[in-house]
């Protein structure tokens, strides 16, 4: 099983320039998220997908879309992107419902210029 | 709102010694802890879950421990390695019942040889 895998792995845009972040995961779990990363603030919470079809807001939505195409893969989407936006972006993956661990991808590192 | 705290942020130690990793959280109503290992440059791997029922859970050379009525939970790694040098991250439930993480900013872990 390769587990939790995200493309690409490194991206540098543009002010206002957008992109797709893409996540797929091969362990049969219902449950998707996107978390980003910047030095001192730890791992926030973008969005959150319980199953296909369904998502939801974490702690930082603003200025990004998300889609669950199918159980397997889970996208995050910045339509027009800012500086503020440069971080590194983790996608993960749990079997539904509370206590479950959650399984963490490698990572797409963002810088926005 | 559930908020959570890693104490210190970096800690160098020499090889072999035990040590402890300490994890607070302000909202004792959690239905469970996860513990988390980050390599540089890496996504996060899954160490130890621990269910708000559970004082302790043990892999290995790791032991977690937890104490809700306190807000507590810390991390045992006992007779340490170099290969023990990374960033280590603790989570917890938004509020209880709820799949969606809360995360420490982690303590950074160097094992001096």
């Amino acid at each position: 099983n390769a587990g939790v895998t995200q493309t690409p792995k490194f991206q540098v845009l543009k002010t206002g320039q957008s992109m797709t972040l893409q996540c797929a995961q091969d362990m049969n779990h219902n449950s998707m998220y996107w978390y980003r990363q910047d030095p001192g603030m730890g791992l926030r919470l973008i969005y959150y997908s319980a199953s296909e079809g369904t998502t939801d807001k974490g702690e930082v939505p603003n200025g990004y879309n998300v889609s669950r195409l199918n159980k397997r893969e889970f996208s995050l989407r910045l339509e027009s992107a800012a500086p503020s936006q440069t971080s590194v972006y983790f996608c993960a993956s749990s079997v539904f419902g509370v206590g479950n661990e959650q399984f963490f991808g490698p990572g797409t590192r963002l810088t926005v210029l | 709102k559930q908020e959570v705290t890693q104490i210190p942020a970096a800690l160098s130690v020499p090889e072999g010694e035990n040590l402890v990793l300490n994890c607070s959280f302000t909202d004792s109503a959690i239905y469970n802890l996860q513990w988390f290992r980050q390599d540089p440059g890496k996504g996060l791997t899954s160490l130890l879950l621990i269910q708000s029922s559970q004082r302790e859970q043990t892999s290995g050379r790791l032991n977690a421990s937890l104490d809700k009525s306190s807000g507590r939970s810390t991390l045992y790694i006992a007779a340490s390695q170099p290969g023990d040098s990374a960033t280590y991250l603790c989570a917890v439930p938004f509020n209880f019942g709820n799949e969606k993480l809360t995360f420490g900013t982690g303590t950074r872990l160097t094992i001096i040889p």
